[in-house]
């Protein structure tokens, strides 16, 4: 069974603060995605990558970079933090491009 | 206008109802939808893949496309309590997940 591992449930952090979100997965997976859920508006893309060092902008990059140095971890970081990125955070991965997606259990991040 | 719209309830039915989930979308160029659930404090798991349209059917689960409306749902017979859930309709124009569009959601609520 595939398991997408987020390192934190909970996060409160403070405006303009570095904020770094792990994703691990155990599946081998070509493809992992970062996305932000918020009442409302459904889950917007952030970024993904489909290969080690490679990465693509989503729909919503602005405030967000990504780093991918191992095959199994994606990482979101976000250089200083602001309120409006207090968000549910998911991190999805996939071995093809149209395979489901299996995602972890969610990072809640409050930046006060 | 969102290009996906989905009410985000609550929908609240007894035990043993059949349920109907709607989502609305306004580009004709969609040909791939799917319904995600995502129980409380969890990711959200596919439920159903349907490509153009048509039905699709699976245990208690029917998905319904209607291109010419523009309008896909999700029948669930004999609900349970354990199908208390929020549910996410996701399509696309191209069978990729770099490029999904999400609805928002509707949380709906099974009553014993």
């Amino acid at each position: 069974d595939v398991k997408v591992t987020q390192s934190s449930r909970y996060l409160v952090k403070r405006t303009g603060e570095k904020v770094f979100l792990e994703c691990v997965q155990d599946m081998d997976h070509e493809n992992m995605f970062w996305y932000r859920q918020d009442p409302g508006l459904g889950l917007r893309l952030i970024y993904f990558s489909y290969d080690v060092k490679m990465k693509e902008k989503g729909d919503i990059p602005e405030g967000y970079s990504v780093s991918r140095e191992k095959k199994e971890r994606f990482s979101l970081i976000l250089e200083s933090a602001s309120t409006n990125q207090t968000s549910m955070y998911l991190c999805a991965s996939t071995p093809r491009r149209d395979s489901p997606l299996h995602f972890g259990n969610g990072t809640r991040l409050t930046v006060t | 206008q969102k290009e996906v719209e989905q009410d985000p309830g609550p929908l609240s039915v007894p035990e043993g109802a059949i349920v109907s989930l709607n989502c609305t979308y306004s580009n004709s160029a969609f040909q791939y939808f799917m319904w995600y659930r995502q129980y409380s404090r969890k990711g959200p798991e596919l439920l159903m893949y349907t490509y153009s349209s048509g039905n699709k059917e699976d245990g208690r689960f029917t998905a319904q496309v209607d291109k010419s409306s523009k309008y896909i749902s999700l029948f669930i017979r004999d609900s349970q309590p354990s199908d208390s859930a929020t549910y996410l309709c996701a399509m696309s124009g191209r069978r990729s997940n770099y490029q999904l569009i999400w609805g928002a959601g509707t949380k709906l609520i099974i009553k014993p």
